[in-house]
Order: C-alpha cells, then structure tokens, then sequence
C-alpha cells in the first residue's frame, strides 16, 4: 500500500540533544511537508521541499533543519537551538504543481523534550 | 495575507445530531478549499475539497459548498456517529501560495468534535 510513514511515533529527549524525525513515501510524490502542531492551533509549516537536493523555509523554521537526498525521503532534525520543541510533527507530501491537490500525511511523531 | 478562522470548539453532540461546523477564509484570487479531519492519535486524512466556487465537497455524508460571496466552506452532516469524534480542520492553497511547485496550506485552528451515544 502507498502511504507516507514516519517514525518513531513517540520520542522522547533531554534538552540540549539535536533529534532527528524520519519521514518517508512511497507515493512517489515530488513535493514534501514538515508540520508542527501544538495544542489548540492549526499545523504551522516548518519547511518544505518541492524536488530532490532543494528544500525552502517555512514560517517556523528556526531551530530545525532538513535534507532531501532522495525523493522517498525527508527527515527533519530538531536543533538543541529549537527553543519549545515539545510537539506533535507532522510530515505530508503531494503531487508538484496544482493548488487543488490533496497533500497526504504521515501518522506523525510526538516528540518530548525535558 | 491568506488566512482561515473556524468555528472554536470543542463542539459535543449526541448521536443523529445535525453537524455544521463553520469556515471563513480571507484570499486573493479563487483559492481551492479542504476540510481535513483528524483521529485521535493519528494524521490527517483529506475529507472533501473544493477548487472553484459553487462546488460541493462530500464524502461519508459531509458536505460543504464553496461560498465565494460569503467567502466560506462551512462542513455539514445531517446526522454524526461516535466515529465522527475527530479534529476538523479547514485550509486552503492559492496561487499565491503556490511555491516552486510545492503547495502551501493555510490552516484554520481546528474544531475538537466529540459525539456521544
């Protein structure tokens, strides 16, 4: 089955530890998502990539950085310089080009930081 | 900028309860409109879109139709089940949002719905 899965599902770390969160799809979708939710808000964009070895900020990106190495793949690392990084991830991808298409998300990561 | 205010939740019903949840959005130009849900614990899945006014979205018995004079996408059920009980958000992705070929949602805060039996 084609899906987008993300692991692991929980993870917790000590504060001053850089984490890395896996993302990966078999959809064969061009473009890739990260997103972070925090209670009571909508999923705020973190960093996106719209093709292999490019990827472009979001609205939150301080804190974290990403790579695309491969199309199937896009991990995203929490930096020790993240300063609330306790949340729930999100990783979503879609097909490149339209504003109509749906974007497909992973199961998510709920991350803790103490 | 582009935006998206829903409805401040959390909304409790009981079963065979009607269901309207309400989105307004704030864009240029003629976006395409979603309603994501999400379970508990888990992602979101893509409930219903639109892409150009007057459309209807539906899928499991929700509804919502893409209002470009009132600018809104307000999501309908006649009646909820238990398995309703979700996170309801609504978001759009315009042109103007549109990045390089990577498309930019923007998200409402989400609407918590339970259903009780």
């Amino acid at each position: 089955d084609g899906g987008i899965t993300q692991s692991p599902k929980y993870l917790f770390r000590k504060e001053g530890q850089n984490v890395t969160l896996s993302c990966e799809q078999n959809l064969n979708h061009d473009a890739m998502y990260w997103y972070r939710q925090d209670p009571g808000q909508g999923l705020r964009l973190i960093y996106y990539s719209q093709i292999v070895n490019d990827f472009q900020k979001g609205d939150i990106a301080e804190g974290y950085s990403v790579s695309r190495e491969k199309k199937e793949s896009f991990p995203l690392t929490v930096t020790s310089a993240q300063k609330n990084p306790t949340a729930f991830y999100l990783c979503a991808s879609s097909i490149r080009g339209g504003v109509s298409h749906e974007q497909y998300f992973g199961p998510g990561t709920r991350l803790t930081v103490t | 900028g582009d935006s998206v205010t829903q409805m401040e939740g959390p909304v409790t019903l009981s079963e065979e309860a009607f269901l309207t949840i309400n989105c307004t959005y704030t864009a240029t130009g003629y976006p395409s409109l979603f309603w994501y849900v999400q379970y508990p614990g888990e992602g979101l899945q893509l409930l219903l879109k639109a892409t150009k006014a007057d459309d209807k979205g539906s899928n499991k018995g929700f509804e919502a139709t893409y209002r470009k004079e009132t600018t809104s996408f307000h999501l309908e059920k006649g009646s909820v089940q238990v398995s309703d009980s979700a996170v309801y958000f609504c978001a759009l992705s315009s042109h103007r949002t549109l990045i390089q070929g990577a498309q930019k949602l923007v998200f409402g805060q989400g609407t918590r719905l339970t259903i009780n039996p």
